[in-house]
């Protein structure tokens, strides 16, 4: 079946440093790819996503490529803030159905 | 961005009580809603999908007996945990999509912790 896996956290960081948070899927057809950013005591909002093969979703300074022929969705983000840590779930949407990674959680320190 | 809103944010109750778990899209109308459970340090779980005025659709290994939801209006999900366990134990979590168009977007509540005695 679909599934979504994400690297294990959780991932500290410097402020100002570079990150990246690996994700990878198994899907039939052709999902559309998020990723969604859970901030302390919040529910889980949209981050960034991409409907098709090479798209790439950005938002707030995160970036992330549909890559059909890796199956990956990998998150970057060029400078990272303290007021990124959160968690991170990339998700896969196919045939009406949300199958969500794990989750990241993210340190990012001043 | 548009708000869901679920009540209680935790409970705590009794093995055998049954608890009634709210989700509110609060600015907009919602014909899907999607219940969720999350284990520690794991993923969200899709447990079924609420339609409004109809049957809700449960995932392979849900209980439909056990997990009882109600799309009473299009603004309004009920999950209700009937006769619940300590197993029961967990963070559920729920989603409404909002269309516009051609365009869904998923909006999730905040979670509702349930601990089971």
């Amino acid at each position: 079946g679909d599934s979504v896996t994400q690297m294990e956290g959780p991932v500290t960081l410097s402020e100002e440093a570079f990150l990246t948070i690996n994700c990878t899927y198994t899907a039939t057809g052709y999902p559309s790819l998020f990723w969604y950013v859970q901030y302390p005591g919040e529910g889980l909002q949209l981050l960034l996503k991409a409907t098709k093969a090479d798209d790439k979703g950005s938002n707030k300074g995160f970036e992330a490529t549909y890559r059909k022929e890796t199956t990956s969705f990998h998150l970057e983000k060029g400078s990272v803030q303290v007021s990124d840590s959160a968690v991170y779930f990339c998700a896969l949407r196919n045939f009406n159905k949300f199958y969500f990674g794990s989750g990241t959680k993210l340190n990012v320190k001043p | 961005g548009a708000v869901v809103s679920q009540h209680p944010s935790w409970v705590i109750c009794k093995s055998g009580t049954s608890v009634k778990i709210e989700c509110r899209s609060l600015d907009f109308q919602a014909t899907t809603m999607f219940w969720y459970r999350q284990f520690p340090k794991q993923s969200l779980m899709l447990m079924a999908t609420s339609n409004e005025g109809s049957k809700a659709t449960y995932e392979q290994g849900v209980e439909k007996d056990k997990f009882l939801i109600n799309h009473a209006s299009l603004t309004l999900s009920t999950l209700t945990v009937t006769s619940a366990h300590p197993e029961d134990s967990s963070f559920y979590i729920c989603s409404a999509i909002m269309r516009e168009g051609v365009q869904e977007t998923q909006y999730f509540g905040p979670g509702t912790r349930l601990l089971v005695l």
